[in-house]
């Protein structure tokens, strides 16, 4: 079945220190969600990639989706304590019939 | 705000025993999931449902698992007979419609604790 890959499984930073997670999948996407869910929590929705190329950034979370459709990366610059958790993609296959997959997750800890 | 409601937060239970989970989803939500969420990993899809309608329930294990959503609204999943390996967050989201791709609302979840 559909699988979504994501990398790296853990990250350590330093507070001010960038951040990036990246997801990939072997087939094409109709569109992708990032979620994080904070310890302890669910997961609550950050944002949702549509187009080929598309980029799309809230304060200082930089979301891609790459041309080809098949994979993305969430970039989060100078991080803050605020900002621990697990960050999800979840994936929506070609087909389009609104089955959303998910990834393992990135679960980024920040060292103030 | 609306919410995706879930009951209980909490159970144990011993292996071979039956348990049932509940779900109620926001309200005017025609796409309800449930996923399966083992501590350090990513949420793993169950059953999708599509109103009252099963849109996809290849990963559910369906000899001790079933989901129903009889008119559409709330939901159930049981599992008959409990085993050590079921011991999981079970989560419950709802999304305006899924055939449409919009955000999913995740409950609470219930953590499930199988002896």
């Amino acid at each position: 079945g559909q699988q979504v890959m994501q990398i790296p499984q853990y990250q350590h930073v330093q507070e001010g220190e960038d951040f990036t997670t990246y997801c990939n999948s072997s087939t094409t996407l109709s569109n992708i969600q990032w979620y994080k869910q904070r310890p302890g929590g669910h997961p609550v929705f950050l944002i949702q990639l549509v187009k080929s190329g598309e980029v799309k950034k809230q304060k200082r979370l930089t979301f891609q989706f790459g041309e080809a459709k098949k994979n993305s990366s969430l970039h989060i610059t100078a991080t803050q304590t605020t900002d621990v958790g697990t960050y999800f993609c979840a994936a929506n296959g070609s087909s389009n019939t609104g089955k959303l997959i998910f990834g393992q997750g990135t679960t980024l800890q920040v060292k103030p | 705000e609306a919410e995706v409601a879930q009951s209980p937060r909490y159970k144990i239970t011993e292996k071979s025993q039956a348990v049932a989970f509940w779900c109620d989803p926001i309200s005017g939500h025609a796409t309800l999931y449930w996923y399966r969420q083992i501590l350090g990993q990513g949420p793993e899809l169950l059953v999708q449902f599509q109103d009252e309608s099963v849109v996809d329930d290849s990963q559910l294990p369906k000899d001790r698992f079933s989901a129903e959503r009889l008119k559409g609204v709330d939901s159930t999943l049981k599992i008959q007979p409990a085993e050590l390996g079921d011991s999981a967050m079970y989560l419950c989201a709802s999304s305006l419609s899924g055939l449409f791709n919009t955000e999913a609302f995740f409950g609470q979840g219930t953590r499930l604790t199988v002896v």
